[in-house]
């Protein structure tokens, strides 16, 4: 199975500074068709996981621009421009690439 | 809009099967498989397995290989996740979750499941 590797597991953020996850993957994530199926999810405390970004660096409706995802082969990022206090929880990034899909071991994000 | 409603909370003992649904709405269920995640109490998500709906194909991680059964019922536009012989480790959150361009896109709330004597 494919290892997702996320670095730091813990982020401190001060409100309005910047924040970035790494993950890297064990295996590229490039797939057949020429993609990378890279996602990256936020889950909120108490609520289900919600898809932030999707093929490394595609946002999905409705997520502030602040969230940009970045990267490629086995190396990724997600980077929140300023954190705010709603983006409090826990991130993770997922390949969608192998069977079976992996996810990362999650970053908490938590404000200072 | 699109929405996956899952069933409620259960408890069962040791040895048990419990069977989790997923009705899907705000779109056409055929088109899209279903995926299960689950999250132990406190730790991170853990992909179980996934369904074709449209033939009914499944495909699910090894270490489920023989408890876990995964169904659709394209009429009531619902899917559902079994999983027997049920131990402690098998307490967790379970979500389906939408496929797309391989990728999950719409999750379900979740649904608890308890397995203690």
């Amino acid at each position: 199975d494919v290892v997702m590797t996320q670095s730091p597991l813990s982020l401190p953020v001060t409100l309005g500074q910047p924040a970035s996850i790494s993950c890297r993957s064990s295996q590229s994530l490039v797939y057949s068709d020429g993609n990378t199926y890279l996602n990256w999810f936020q889950q909120r405390p108490g609520q289900s996981p919600r898809r932030l970004i999707y093929k490394v660096s595609n946002r999905d409706s409705g997520v502030p621009d602040r969230f940009s995802g970045s990267g490629s082969g086995t190396d990724f990022t997600l980077e929140i421009s300023r954190v705010e206090a709603e983006d409090v929880g826990v991130y993770y990034c997922m390949q969608g690439t192998h069977w079976p899909w992996t996810f990362g071991q999650g970053t908490k994000v938590e404000i200072k | 809009q699109v929405q996956l409603v899952q069933s409620g909370a259960e408890v069962k003992k040791p040895g048990a099967s419990v069977k989790v649904s997923c009705k899907a709405s705000g779109y056409t269920f055929t088109s899209n498989g279903i995926s299960w995640v689950r999250q132990a109490p406190g730790q991170g998500l853990e992909w179980m397995g996934w369904i074709t709906v449209y033939n009914g194909k499944t495909d699910h991680a090894q270490k489920f290989q023989g408890r876990v059964a995964m169904t659709t019922d394209t009429s009531t536009s619902t899917a559902y996740l079994e999983l027997r012989s049920l131990t402690a480790d098998d307490t967790a959150v379970y979500y389906c979750a939408r496929h797309l361009s391989r990728s999950l896109d719409y999750w379900g709330q979740g649904t608890l499941v308890t397995v203690s004597s």
